[in-house]
């Protein structure tokens, strides 16, 4: 069974600029979470898909954004960049809403630096 | 929210086998202690995960005594593959929201 991918793996963006990252997940797998990984914060938690729904959020801004669709391939969007927003994204999938001991599988990530 | 404390950095040789405690005093009842190893610019990869006592696949034992506030990683016979960044966390069992810690990075000599 193929694992979580992420399109793209490399990404350079300048400020201000809005950019959309890609994560299919496992398949039969129906929650998608995404996660940013910096040197300074570690990983932090973004927000969690399930059903083409957000159903969790972790202390982003707005800037930051997501979507599920009905395949459960989610997308995530971060307007405005910011030179903070250099990071590792990561996504990771689950077969059912995460909890309860399901695991959650990770992709290889997608790194985006902003110049 | 729970939140997890290890140690930062550890040292082992080949072929040595590697404990790392990993301490989580406010787990609820509900949340799952799950362990993941990740190497420089990859996505961390799942080991294990546990709700009480011993759990062992076939790279890792984790072990969690009866107050559920501590557990350890065991990783037999280590080899210098296992030079990684290891994170203890605690999966939020009603959310799964995943709060990961600073890591422990092991680093294994030859």
């Amino acid at each position: 069974k193929a694992g979580v991918t992420q399109t793209p793996r490399y990404l350079i963006k300048t400020r201000g600029q809005q950019v959309t990252l890609s994560c299919s997940p496992i398949s039969g797998h129906r929650s998608v979470s995404w996660y940013q990984q910096t040197p300074g914060q570690g990983l932090q938690f973004l927000f969690e898909y399930f059903s083409e729904t957000q159903r969790n959020k972790g202390n982003f801004p707005g800037r930051f954004s997501g979507r599920q669709f009905s395949n459960s391939r989610s997308e995530m969007n971060v307007s405005t960049l910011e030179l903070g927003d250099s990071a590792l994204y990561l996504c990771a999938s689950s077969a059912t809403l995460s909890g309860g001991g399901d695991t959650q599988y990770f992709g290889p990530g997608t790194r985006l630096t902003v110049l | 929210l729970a939140k997890t404390t290890q140690p930062i950095s550890m040292d082992s040789y080949e072929g040595q086998e590697v404990n790392i405690t990993c301490s989580h005093n406010n787990i609820a009842t509900n949340d799952y202690i799950t362990w993941y190893q990740q190497f420089p610019s990859q996505g961390p990869r799942f080991i294990i995960q546990g709700y009480k006592t011993k759990v062992t696949n076939e790279v890792a034992s984790l072990f969690i005594p009866a107050d559920r506030k501590s557990s350890t990683l065991s990783l037999p016979r280590v080899s210098l593959s296992d030079t990684a960044v290891y994170y203890c966390l605690v999966a939020q069992g009603n959310t799964g929201k995943l709060i990961f810690g600073q890591g422990t990075t092991l680093q294994v000599k030859p």
